[in-house]
């Protein structure tokens, strides 16, 4: 089965870090650009960062670029997002998602993980 | 950054009635454009991509049509499964962006 199970969330004060992870199985995850989408509570859907398969690009939004880092163990089947310097607005769910396969950079995201929980607050 | 519009916010619909949800990009995203749902308490699914290809296993009674700017969500009989939030995201340009969202309601 095709999966992605997110972990790392938890409650963390203003100006702390946080390190997500997000373990993939049932597929070929060298193969997919592996992305991090967040969805802070009642609100709509926010990209957050990407990450190519030998990560040789990463992409952030302005909102992350320069506290937060996307990283990738393909040994380990493994996404991760380091994230210093938290604000309250960075509360959210936050989503591991694929990249679908395709044959450039172009693609939706066709797998998601649950989520995982962040909240920054003191 | 493409802004990415979606009209309306919220769509009230009897089941069995035809919905049809609309997204706009603020410049061009050619084809490059994805459409997903999202139920309560749960993860976006996939539905579209590529403006009009249907996901794998989404019913033939969801289409999508559109290019360039102007991008629209089809629901041909609206089952119960269906009412939920549908997001357009843009996979055209960094940063992807998405829509904020069509809530399909039930009337």
């Amino acid at each position: 089965e095709v999966q992605l199970v997110e972990s790392g969330g938890g409650l963390v004060k203003p100006g702390g870090s946080l390190r997500l992870s997000c373990a993939a199985s049932g597929f070929t995850f060298t193969s997919h650009t592996m992305n991090w989408v967040r969805q802070a509570p009642g609100k709509g859907l926010e990209w957050v960062s990407s990450i190519s398969t030998s990560s040789s690009y990463m992409y952030y939004a302005d909102s992350v670029k320069g506290r937060f880092t996307i990283s990738r163990d393909n040994a380990k089947n493994s996404l991760y997002l380091q994230m210093n310097s938290l604000r309250a607005e960075d509360t959210a769910v936050y989503y591991c998602a694929r990249k679908r396969l395709t044959g450039d950079h172009l693609g939706p995201f066709d797998i998601w993980g649950r989520g995982t929980m962040v909240t920054v607050s003191s | 950054e493409i802004v990415m519009t979606q009209s309306p916010a919220t769509l009230s619909v009897s089941p069995g009635e035809r919905a049809t949800l609309s997204c706009r990009a603020s410049q061009s995203v050619s084809s490059d454009l994805a459409w997903y749902q999202q139920k309560p308490g749960q993860a976006p699914r996939l539905f579209i991509y590529g403006a009009s290809t249907r996901a794998t296993g989404i019913p033939v009674r969801f289409s999508g049509s559109g290019s360039g700017t102007e991008f629209t969500l089809t629901i041909s009989s609206l089952q119960s499964e269906d009412f939920a939030v549908y997001y357009c995201q843009q996979y055209n340009n960094w940063p992807r962006t998405f829509g904020q969202g069509t809530k399909v309601e039930i009337k």
